[in-house]
């Protein structure tokens, strides 16, 4: 199993591009997530899934979109991108909620110029 | 409000020599602690879940506790290798997001 797996693993971005980035997981989990890690913030949730079809917000959701079309994909776009989305950003899944655990993938380091 | 505070914010360390690293909460009703391990430019690696005060769970040199308050993270006799940022998370109240710290680097050298 490749567990989590994220497309890119870095992309540079000028102010004003979209992007989407892709999250792909093979454990058939039914929650899947979207965060953002930044220096000295800790990681923060953007959106994240209950299950195919659906999508919610959760701290930080501006300038994002997010959509989970398949079971298996989870989709962070990016509408206009701005330099305060600089930041590496992490997907992960679970079997369910709370407590079940959540594994993450390798991160997509993002830079906006 | 729901909050996650790690300390140190940086751990140095000989090899060998065993310390704590400590994670303190605040949220209502505790369904689940939980440890991270993050290596430099990867992602997350799970450790373990603790799901009620007075728990305790172990791997290899590692041993994860906790109370009502907080928990502890204790390195038994380091090596090189178990350099990395550790992270502590508890689920918000919704039960859906987990809400992280901002981790403890540990660096430990021989």
């Amino acid at each position: 199993n490749a567990g989590v797996t994220q497309t890119p693993k870095f992309r540079v971005l000028k102010t004003g591009q979209s992007m989407t980035l892709l999250c792909a997981q093979d454990m058939n989990h039914e929650y899947m997530y979207w965060y953002r890690q930044d220096p000295g913030m800790g990681l923060r949730l953007i959106h994240y899934s209950v299950g195919e079809g659906t999508t919610a917000k959760g701290e930080v959701p501006d300038g994002y979109n997010v959509s989970r079309l398949k079971k298996q994909n989870f989709l962070l776009g990016l509408e206009s991108a701005a330099p305060s989305q600089t930041s590496v950003y992490f997907c992960a899944s679970s079997y369910g909620p709370t407590p079940e655990t959540q594994y993450f993938g390798p991160g997509t380091r993002l830079l906006v110029l | 409000e729901d909050q996650v505070t790690q300390s140190p914010e940086a751990l140095r360390l000989q090899e060998g020599e065993s310390s704590s690293l400590n994670c303190s909460y605040t949220v209502s009703g505790l369904r689940g602690l939980f440890w991270y391990r993050q290596d430099p430019g990867k992602g997350p690696e799970f450790l373990f879940t603790l799901y009620s005060a007075g728990e305790e769970k172990e791997k290899e040199r590692l041993k994860a506790t906790l109370t009502k308050k907080e928990s502890f993270l204790h390195i038994t006799a380091p090596k090189p290798e178990d350099s990395a940022t550790y992270l502590c998370a508890v689920h918000d109240q919704a039960g859906t997001a987990l809400i992280f710290g901002k981790g403890t680097t540990l660096s430990v050298s021989s």
